[in-house]
């Protein structure tokens, strides 16, 4: 069975400050891994997607990477923002490929000015 | 493009009572997803269609809980009888289809306080 775990639970920066988020999976066998920002009342928002054959993918002052045979994704948030401040969530979707998504418990970050 | 929308957005009951979500999903997305978020938790998928049929309900608590989509557009999930474990946000997320690369898109969530 898939487990997906998050670390630390939560976070608290100052501004500017480059912040790494782990995640860490139990079956590699996965066909997928995204990350995901939440806000306080809202909706998840996707932020990357890694397919399992890629390493890392980037997206403005977002780096994912993905090492599928240690069970293990970061992402890479640099010289952080107040704005940044939210729940980032990993997922991943198993080799079945049914659009099933299973989520670690979520890191709480919190930027401070 | 209108996103994934959810009503109610809030919603407090007492135990024992019943309580229903509705959700309509992206125009076109024949896949549509219920997610249960207790506080502090991540998500957890309680059952996925594929048009109006059930693709994965293994962990939807079927004794209390369902589920429908009629034709294959909205969705309603039901809670009867509600108990204090049930309190959580029921994110609705919606796809073109399930498999990769199409990804999924979430509602805001309805929260549900049971007291």
């Amino acid at each position: 069975k898939q487990e997906v775990t998050q670390i630390p639970a939560a976070l608290s920066v100052p501004e500017g400050e480059n912040l790494v988020l782990n995640c860490s999976f139990t079956d590699s066998a996965i066909y997928n891994l995204q990350w995901f920002r939440q806000d306080p009342g809202k909706g998840l928002t996707s932020l990357l997607l890694i397919q399992s054959s890629q390493r890392e993918q980037t997206s403005g002052r977002l780096n994912a990477s993905l090492d599928k045979s240690s069970g293990r994704s970061t992402l890479y948030i640099a010289a952080s923002q107040p704005g940044d401040s939210a729940t980032y969530l990993c997922a991943v979707r198993g080799s079945g490929n049914t659009g099933k998504l299973i989520f670690g418990q979520g890191t709480t970050l919190q930027v401070k000015p | 493009e209108a996103g994934v929308a959810q009503s109610p957005r809030y919603k407090i009951i007492e135990k024992r009572q019943s309580v229903a979500f509705w959700c309509n999903p992206i125009s076109g997305h024949a896949t549509l997803y219920w997610y249960q978020q207790i506080l502090g938790q991540g998500p957890k998928l309680l059952i996925q269609f594929q048009n109006n049929g059930v693709v994965d309900d293994s962990q939807l608590p079927k004794d209390r809980f369902s589920a429908e989509r009629l034709k294959g557009v909205d969705s309603t999930l039901k809670i009867q009888p509600a108990k204090l474990e049930d309190s959580a946000v029921y994110l609705c997320a919606s796809s073109l289809v399930a498999t990769s690369p199409y990804e999924q898109y979430f509602g805001p969530g309805t929260r549900l306080t049971v007291t």
